[in-house]
């Protein structure tokens, strides 16, 4: 089973909104990420956290704000959006941060609108 | 700056034919990975090439790597209309865990 699940699919919030996007899998993976995808984009790396530890921050403003409660879940907190942060997030997990056999599988996403 | 590119951009065929996509990179890798995304959907993982490996095949999939050339190419055989979708190629670099995706190709199959 190799399922990352996301929550909410979709959320609408307003600039002085706090929210929080989830994601959860249990296939005792280590490494988890988020990912920012814009309309038409490539998706990019937001967060790398490994064995519940922060990784790599890709200079992520901080109104968005990671948090890895435990091995299976990882958060991402929003605070004091604008309307260019809205975009699908995507979370994703992989056995390990890194590796020649590093398979990195995502959920469905989160549709974020900012009004 | 991103580290894939991948043409073509957007492919149209008929159902039956084969489409081929490339992306090109341009630093050392650890694996490339490509994935599939339908519309608003997710990603789905497809195939994983490592470094070392030259070609793999997945059912109607052949994932092609040249690291020469810091190239690959992805094969899909027998398109079905189901097959309509975003093909991304994405690299992870040496520094792990962090995966560059190409722009994509979005790729059209006719019934």
């Amino acid at each position: 089973d190799t399922e990352v699940t996301q929550t909410p699919k979709h959320l609408v919030m307003g600039m002085t909104n706090k929210k929080s996007l989830k994601c959860e899998q249990h296939m005792g993976h280590r490494a988890m990420y988020w990912y920012k995808q814009k309309a038409k984009k490539p998706p990019e790396l937001m967060f790398v956290y490994s064995y519940e530890k922060l990784s790599i921050n890709e200079s992520v403003p901080s109104r968005f704000s990671p948090e890895c409660p435990n091995s299976s879940l990882l958060n991402l907190h929003l605070h004091a959006l604008q309307p260019e942060d809205s975009a699908l997030y995507l979370c994703a997990s992989s056995q390990e941060q890194g590796g020649s056999g590093n398979t990195i599988y995502f959920g469905e996403g989160s549709w974020l609108t900012v009004v | 700056s991103q580290q894939g590119e991948e043409d073509p951009q957007a492919l149209s065929i008929q159902e039956g034919e084969n489409a081929t996509m490339n992306c090109s990179y341009k630093t050392s890798i650890n694996n490339l990975q490509w994935y599939r995304q339908n519309s608003g959907r997710g990603l789905v993982h497809l195939i994983l090439i490592r470094s070392n490996e030259r070609e793999k095949h997945s059912g109607r999939l052949r994932v092609t790597l040249d690291t020469s050339k810091k190239s690959s190419s992805l094969l899909i055989t027998a398109s079905r209309a189901a097959d309509t979708a975003s093909y991304f190629c994405a690299t992870e670099k040496n520094q792990g865990g962090k995966l560059i995706f190409g722009q994509g190709t979005e790729l059209s199959v006719k019934p």
